[in-house]
């Protein structure tokens, strides 16, 4: 079945840019998803991208996808103190099923 | 006007009661679903009904046991609570079973096993 992993922690300073990094095992994924969670909160959808597709691109956030490499990225531009959270990267396998990795937990520092 | 709302937000009980976990969508969708996240953020289906019947049922316990009466809500009940039952449960809806529309989550339910 479909295996999603990603990095445990990034900690980056204000301003800078976030590159958070997943990697998926089933070619068949067609749809990749990337949500955010604050403290004490949902699951938030950030963005999705379709693996016909290499770049989706949504205001500060670009999604990079190596369908080749099974390799997914998030950029945050210009990152914000408010953009903490724990960002989770998804799959959608071939029964339909939401599949996630384990989290990236993103510190920006003042 | 939440979208997905749960209920109740915490709970705490002792091993070995029963408790259920409510969940309502107003969005319409057709498809809801039980998500379990562990103390390392670790998150996993559990379960997943589309128009009242059970689409996805993974590996879970049969102490749980999803109900939905109709297709805005679906409600977990867990018998015999055991201390490994203990996590933040999610409940979450999409308006088809196929991509491409992400979920959307409920706030979560905090289950602690005493």
């Amino acid at each position: 079945g479909e295996d999603v992993e990603q990095s445990l922690f990034l900690s980056v300073r204000e301003g800078d840019s976030s590159v958070i990094n997943c990697t998926y095992t089933d070619s068949s994924s067609t749809y990749l998803y990337w949500y955010k969670q604050e403290p004490g909160a949902g699951l938030q959808l950030l963005t999705y991208i379709f693996s016909n597709m290499d770049m989706k691109q949504d205001q500060r956030l670009t999604v990079l996808l190596n369908k080749k490499d099974k390799h997914l990225s998030l950029r945050i531009a210009d990152t914000q103190t408010g953009d903490s959270a724990i960002y989770f990267c998804a799959a959608m396998d071939s029964s339909y099923k939401l599949i996630f990795g384990s989290g990236t937990r993103l510190l920006v520092r003042p | 006007d939440t979208a997905v709302s749960q209920t109740p937000k915490y709970l705490v009980t002792q091993m070995g009661n029963d408790k259920s976990i409510k969940c309502e969508q107003n969005l319409g969708h057709d498809t809801m679903y039980w998500y379990k996240q562990d103390s390392k953020k670790f998150l996993k289906i559990m379960f997943s009904y589309n128009n009242k019947e059970l689409i996805i049922n993974e590996t879970v316990p049969n102490r749980f046991s999803p109900k939905s009466p109709d297709k805005a809500h679906l409600n977990l009940h867990i018998n015999s609570l055991e201390l490994g039952d203990s996590a933040v449960y999610f409940c979450a809806s999409s308006l088809n079973t196929g991509p491409p529309d992400g979920y959307t989550f409920g706030s979560g339910t905090r289950l602690t096993v005493v």
